[in-house]
């Protein structure tokens, strides 16, 4: 059963628009959100992580909003650049340590 | 300055064929993870060490081991490689295992099997 639901799976978006990427949980054990970016032929790298008592995060073109009765949390890339191309995975983590559990992944395409 | 180096870059083996995998970390970090991830989909965590302690996933077959011989470095071994063991293999490593511990990850092995 997957624990944490990404969508959309694939997102093309013009140069200097903004990309959405939502996800959706089940466990309300989780409580530390990151986000991953990985390009092809690399591993994943951490590209930003909220924590459940805050609603929203921003480190420059990247944002984070969380909603925790919903359940759900989002990244949004704006203003978004063809270097931003790349698969984006949410991931959840709680007590039972430090295991990711990842979404699906987006891959997202910006064109120039 | 490369934090989690894996090796080799690109692996091929023949189908039934014992291979290893290498991961070696410059960060000191107390875990080590290996994950198996398959075309267009998401990492799927195999087993972790948290210093020489080794944990297994539920799901993850016997044909996958590991061997963590000091702090640094990380094996994994797949005994007998199947048409569906090809995929990337991704080490990672994070200070400890509490949550928040950020998980850093190398570059991945590609593992083909012919």
């Amino acid at each position: 059963q997957q624990q944490v639901k990404q969508s959309p799976q694939s997102l093309i978006v013009q140069k200097g628009g903004i990309s959405i990427i939502n996800c959706a949980y089940e466990n309300t054990a989780f409580d530390y959100f990151p986000w991953y970016q990985q390009f092809p032929g690399k591993g994943p790298a951490l590209l930003i992580a909220i924590r459940p008592d805050v609603s929203e995060k921003k480190e420059g073109r990247f944002t984070i909003s969380f909603n925790k009765s919903a359940k759900q949390f989002s990244l949004h890339i704006m203003d978004s650049q063809p270097g931003d191309s790349a698969t984006y995975f949410c991931a959840a983590t709680g007590n039972a340590g430090n295991m990711l559990t990842f979404g699906g992944g987006t891959r997202l395409m910006v064109k120039p | 300055d490369a934090m989690v180096i894996q090796n080799p870059r690109y692996q091929v083996t023949q189908f039934g064929k014992p291979v290893t995998l290498s991961c070696s970390q410059t960060l000191n970090h107390n875990v080590m993870y290996w994950y198996q991830q398959k075309s267009s989909q998401a990492p799927k965590l195999l087993f972790h060490y948290y210093d020489k302690d080794f944990n297994n996933e539920a799901d993850t077959p016997d044909n996958f081991q590991s061997r963590r011989p000091n702090t640094s470095f990380c094996f994994l071994d797949i005994r007998s490689p199947g048409l569906g063991d090809a995929a990337m293999y991704l080490c990672a490593t994070s200070r400890e295992l509490a949550t928040y511990n950020e998980q850093f990850f190398g570059p991945g092995t590609r593992l083909t099997v012919l």
